[in-house]
């Protein structure tokens, strides 16, 4: 079965570093997401992904978060200047035929 | 705005007993709605889905749903857990604009051997 990839799997960081995550999506899905997850807080939603564009994004989404598409196959969040409440389990997520498939996930930890 | 709404947050179950976990919508449209699961260091994955029709569904691994509309819920059930089952269990709406899932707070279940 076909499924969403996400690297790394853990970054630690130091608080105002850029961060980038990457995650490949998918090969015949159009629509992207970035979830996040702070420890023992809900599953959020972050930004989705349509045709090279943002097509939603949350308040959370500020202008230290960016997304992009580079190469086709890769889906990237660049966090810029990293803060300590950034730390959380960071999911990619592709859908197809109105299902959403789910990487494993990126726990960030900024310290 | 739209949420939903998980009302057990840690389940603890001996093997062979019954699950239910709440799951409550609060959009009034067309209604699409999910549950995933993940176990520990994996990704999440769809355990069941409702589009239209049938108001129970089955999904995998011996665990169905029933939504009632008029209750706004659509919960999750297994008749007999396994040790197995030890997971986090989400239940998520989409938005119907982008599609982007709004999800539940999320429910630990536990199976004790």
């Amino acid at each position: 079965e076909p499924e969403v990839t996400q690297t790394p799997s853990h970054q630690v960081t130091q608080m105002g570093q850029e961060v980038i995550l990457r995650c490949v999506p998918i090969s015949n899905h159009l629509y992207f997401y970035w979830y996040r997850q702070i420890l023992g807080q809900k599953v959020e939603f972050l930004v989705s992904f349509y045709n090279n564009e943002i097509s939603e994004k949350s308040e959370i989404f500020d202008d230290q978060f960016s997304v992009e598409r580079p190469d086709g196959s890769n889906f990237t969040l660049k966090i810029r200047s990293t803060k300590l409440e950034d730390s959380a389990m960071y999911f990619c997520a592709s859908r197809g035929k109105n299902i959403q498939y789910f990487g494993a996930g990126t726990r960030l930890s900024v310290l | 705005a739209q949420s939903v709404s998980q009302h057990n947050h840690h389940v603890i179950l001996s093997e062979a007993a019954s699950l239910e976990l709440g799951c409550n919508y609060s959009y009034g449209g067309t209604v699409n709605l999910f549950w995933y699961v993940q176990y520990p260091g994996q990704h999440l994955q769809l355990l069941l889905k409702y589009f239209s029709g049938d108001p129970l569904v089955k999904g995998i691994k011996g665990f169905e749903a029933e939504f009632i509309k008029s209750k706004f819920s659509f919960n999750l059930r297994k008749p007999s857990v396994q040790w197995s089952d030890t997971a986090e269990y989400f239940c998520a709406d989409p938005d119907s604009g982008t599609y982007k899932y709004i999800f539940g707070t999320g429910t630990r279940l536990k199976v004790l051997a």
